[in-house]
Parts: C-alpha cells; sequence; structure tokens
C-alpha cells in the first residue's frame, strides 16, 4: 500500500539555523499539507499546497516557513531560523481532491 | 469558530470491554469527520471516515463510528477492546472543499488493562 516517508526521522539542531525536512507524498496525490505536534498538544495545520501554489496557511505559517516542491517526487518545509518554540513533530499529508489526508511518520525536530 | 472537543482526555478500559470515545464539532456547514490513531512515536493512522451517506461508518480494526448531525458528534466506538488498541486517538474535521486544513481534537489517550 503506498505510504507517505518522511526524512529525517529525528533533527537537532541549534537555535537560528536552517532545517528542511523532506517528505515524500504518495505518487499520485495532487495536495499535500505540512502539519505540527508541540508535545502534548494537538496536532495543528500549517499549510496545504497545490500545482506549485500555496492553497492555505495558517497563522502559524509565517515568513520564516517555506514550502517547496523541488522535483515531482519530493515536498520540504524550510524553517528558516530556528527557535526553540519550533521543537515538535512535523507532519507532511498528502492527498486526492476531496479526499482523506495520509500522513507520514513524521520528523521529530529539537531545538537546542 | 470552528472546533473540536473529545472531552476524555484519558480513558481505562478492561481488555474485552467496549469503548466509545467522544467527539463534538462546531464548523459552519457539514464537515468531513474523520478519526485517527496514533501509537507512541508513530504517525497518524487513519481509522475511519465520513463524507457522506449511511451514518453509521465502518473503520479497521473493528472500529466504527456513527455521525449525529443534530448532536454535532462523531462518536468512536469498539465492541471489544484489545491490548493493542492502546493508543492516542484523534478526531478531525475538514471543510468539504479540496486543499483545506484538517482541524484536529486534542486526543484521548486510550489504555487498557488486563
Amino acid at each position: 500500500e503506498p505510504e507517505v516517508t518522511q526524512t529525517p526521522s529525528h533533527q537537532v539542531t541549534q537555535m537560528g539555523q536552517e532545517v528542511i525536512l523532506r517528505c515524500v507524498p504518495i505518487s499520485n496525490h495532487l495536495y499535500f499539507y505540512w502539519y505540527r505536534q508541540i508535545l502534548g498538544q494537538k496536532v495543528e495545520f500549517l499549510v496545504s499546497f497545490y500545482n506549485n501554489e500555496i492553497s492555505e496557511k495558517s497563522e502559524i505559517f509565517d515568513d520564516q516557513f517555506s514550502v517547496e516542491r523541488p522535483d515531482g517526487s519530493n515536498f520540504t518545509l524550510k524553517i528558516r531560523s530556528t527557535k526553540l518554540e519550533d521543537s515538535a513533530m512535523y507532519f507532511c499529508a498528502s492527498s486526492l481532491p476531496l479526499d482523506t489526508q495520509y500522513f507520514g511518520p513524521g520528523t521529530r525536530l529539537t531545538v537546542l | 469558530a470552528q472546533s473540536v472537543t473529545q472531552p476524555d482526555i484519558h480513558i481505562t478500559v478492561s481488555e474485552g470491554a467496549s469503548l466509545e470515545l467522544r467527539c463534538n464539532y462546531s464548523y459552519g456547514a457539514t464537515p468531513y469527520l474523520f478519526w485517527y490513531v496514533q501509537s507512541p512515536g508513530q504517525g497518524l493512522q487513519l481509522l475511519l471516515k465520513y463524507f457522506s451517506g449511511d451514518t453509521l461508518v465502518q473503520g479497521i480494526k473493528g472500529f466504527e463510528a456513527e455521525f449525529k448531525r443534530s448532536q454535532s458528534s462523531f462518536n468512536l466506538r469498539k465492541p471489544s477492546v484489545h491490548w493493542s488498541d492502546a493508543a492516542e486517538y484523534f478526531c478531525a474535521v475538514g471543510a468539504r472543499q479540496a486543499g483545506t486544513a484538517l482541524i484536529f481534537g486534542k486526543g484521548t489517550t486510550l489504555s487498557v488493562s488486563s
């Protein structure tokens, strides 16, 4: 069964550094998403992406964040200058139009 | 405001007992409804979803959920819980529109006692 994959599984970085989280969505899906889950809290939407454009973003997704689909298979989330409060589990998801979002296993980001 | 409420933070049931996890939502229109499960250190796995039609939906691992429009609820049930069901369960809602955000509840942690 096709699944969403994410790399790395765990990323440790210093405050102020840039990080790129990578995702490979399910191959025939058209919509791509990033969510985050701060430890002990609920899953929060960051951004959705379609046809090489952001289709929706939350208040959390400020200028420090960017997304890109650099090729036909990868979908990335970049955080330009990480803060302590960016420490969280980041989930990538993908979907067909008007269909279920399927989630990857997540990348745990730890900012020191 | 759009929101999902899962009133029970933590539930413990005995193995073999029945289970019901509650979910209430506040949304502008009838949304798509989902239950996801998260085992420790794992991602979110879809248990079941409601888009339209029969309001009682069946999912994986013997779970079912019933959409009650009048109560804005989508409660998850299982007739007989197994130890492997211990996990965190999230209810989520989304618009009937492609590419929009899912709104999650805070989750219910299920513990199973022997």
